[in-house]
């Protein structure tokens, strides 16, 4: 069954570094998106991502973050500068498509996640 | 204003019985409405979506929703301890963002 990858499962950083969440979306799905989690809290929107631009973004996902689809296959999320409160988990998901009425094809499927831990 | 509540639980129910988890929503305009499960550690895993007002089934879960009270809930029939874990609300809203509910622990006792 096609799934979701992330890599690398876990990064451990310095502040100030900058990083790059890697993920593979399902192949025939031409949505993608990055989500985070800090421990202990719900999971919180970032990024969504389409025909490779931004579609919607959250408060969140300010200057320091940036995707990119740089192949047919692979998509980053970019975290410049580093900050403690940057530590959490980072969800990739991908749908088949969006539908503003509602629709199967919104089904959004994670990827395992990477850990993040800045020191 | 949070737009999606759901009560944090815990929810003990016994091996076997009916297990009903809730969430509430904010905005009205919402039409895709889906549950998760998240196992500690893990990534939040794809139980069911719903987009029309009434039940859907799918095995042991059902779904219900209804536009007017802005309610979405699950039921898990036969409950298994497997199916300890945090049951995770969403809706994706007509900009295509999606805003999860803090989730309700599930905890099933064999």
């Amino acid at each position: 069954e096609p799934e979701v990858t992330q890599t690398p499962s876990h990064q451990v950083t310095q502040m100030g570094q900058e990083v790059i969440l890697r993920c593979v979306p399902i192949s025939n799905h031409l949505y993608f998106y990055w989500y985070r989690q800090i421990l202990g809290q719900k999971v919180e929107f970032l990024v969504s991502f389409y025909n490779n631009e931004i579609s919607e973004k959250s408060e969140i996902f300010d200057d320091q973050f940036s995707v990119e689809r740089p192949d047919g296959s692979n998509f980053t999320l970019k975290i410049r500068s580093t900050k403690l409160e940057d530590s959490a988990m980072y969800f990739c998901a991908s749908s088949e498509g969006w539908a503003r009425e509602g629709s199967s094809y919104n089904e959004q499927f994670f990827g395992p996640g990477t850990r993040l831990t800045v020191l | 204003q949070k737009e999606v509540e759901q009560n944090s639980g815990p929810l003990s129910v016994p091996e076997g019985a009916i297990a009903s988890l809730n969430c509430t929503y904010s905005d009205r305009g919402s039409q895709s409405f889906f549950w998760y499960r998240q196992y500690s550690g893990k990534s939040p895993e794809l139980i069911m979506s719903i987009y029309s007002n009434g039940d859907k089934e799918d095995g042991r879960f059902t779904a219900q929703l209804n536009k007017a009270s802005q309610y979405v809930s699950l039921l898990i029939r036969d409950s298994q301890p497997s199916d300890s874990a945090t049951y995770l609300c969403a809706l994706q809203n007509t900009g295509n963002q999606f805003y999860f509910g803090t989730g309700t622990s599930l905890t099933v006792i064999p």
